[in-house]
């Protein structure tokens, strides 16, 4: 199994600032996810990245794959109490563990109005 | 998550009793992937299956626990003789085919008592 860490495991800020969590591991993926999960209710797939380098941008959230497809980041601009959530990286190998997702811990993101 | 149905939502079980948890994956996916969080612990990956068959069972304890994925009806994870430590919460995802997203359901929270 690879490990994906994730950091910061806590993030508390005030609603208009920025942030940048982060997904690393020392294994190369296939594909990386992120995912946002809150309280009593599964994970919501944000999106999925494929490509070294790769940027996707979703509205005030930015995520971007590692050139080596080893780590990624999640920025989100101008956060929103909204944003509150678990934010989850999960990576796919399919060379080694084939369909399964491989999830990091989490970054638990509290925005205060 | 409307998607993935998952049920029952609660589950509270007696050390020794069986555990039958239900998913329905979305409309048009034929693959199914079963996961447990365990509290602090990320998502870890179960068992994988499509319609009457197994593909990947690497993260499923070797005893007391049965998944399976019947031609029609949902896909059933069935623990045997439960105890404590199975206490979690389990979630199944579905997809469209291997390389496509898993999507999730809202998870079945199991207690045991």
């Amino acid at each position: 199994t690879q490990l994906l860490e994730q950091s910061p495991q806590f993030l508390s800020i005030q609603e208009g600032e920025n942030l940048t969590v982060y997904c690393n591991s020392s294994s190369v993926f296939s594909s990386l996810q992120w995912y946002r999960q809150e309280p009593g209710e599964g994970p919501v797939l944000l999106v999925t990245v494929v490509t070294g380098g790769e940027v996707k941008k979703l509205k005030r959230l930015t995520f971007q794959f590692g050139d080596a497809r080893k780590d990624s980041s999640l920025h989100i601009t101008a956060a929103q109490p909204g944003d509150t959530g678990l934010y989850l990286c999960a990576g796919e190998d399919l060379a080694n563990s084939g369909y399964a997702l491989n999830f990091g811990k989490g970054t638990s993101l509290l925005v205060t109005p | 998550n409307a998607g993935v149905m998952q049920n029952p939502r609660h589950l509270v079980r007696r050390r020794g009793q069986e555990a039958r948890l239900r998913c329905s994956p979305m409309k048009g996916h034929s693959h199914v992937y079963w996961y447990r969080q365990l509290p602090e612990e990320g998502l870890k990956f179960m068992v994988y299956l499509q319609k009457e068959n197994i593909i990947d069972e690497s993260g499923m304890p070797k005893e007391r626990f049965s998944a399976e994925f019947p031609k029609e009806g949902p896909s059933i994870l069935r623990i045997q003789q439960v105890v404590r430590g199975d206490s979690a919460a389990y979630f199944c995802a579905s997809s469209s085919s291997g390389d496509q997203p898993q999507h999730f359901g809202d998870g079945t929270r199991l207690s045991i008592l």
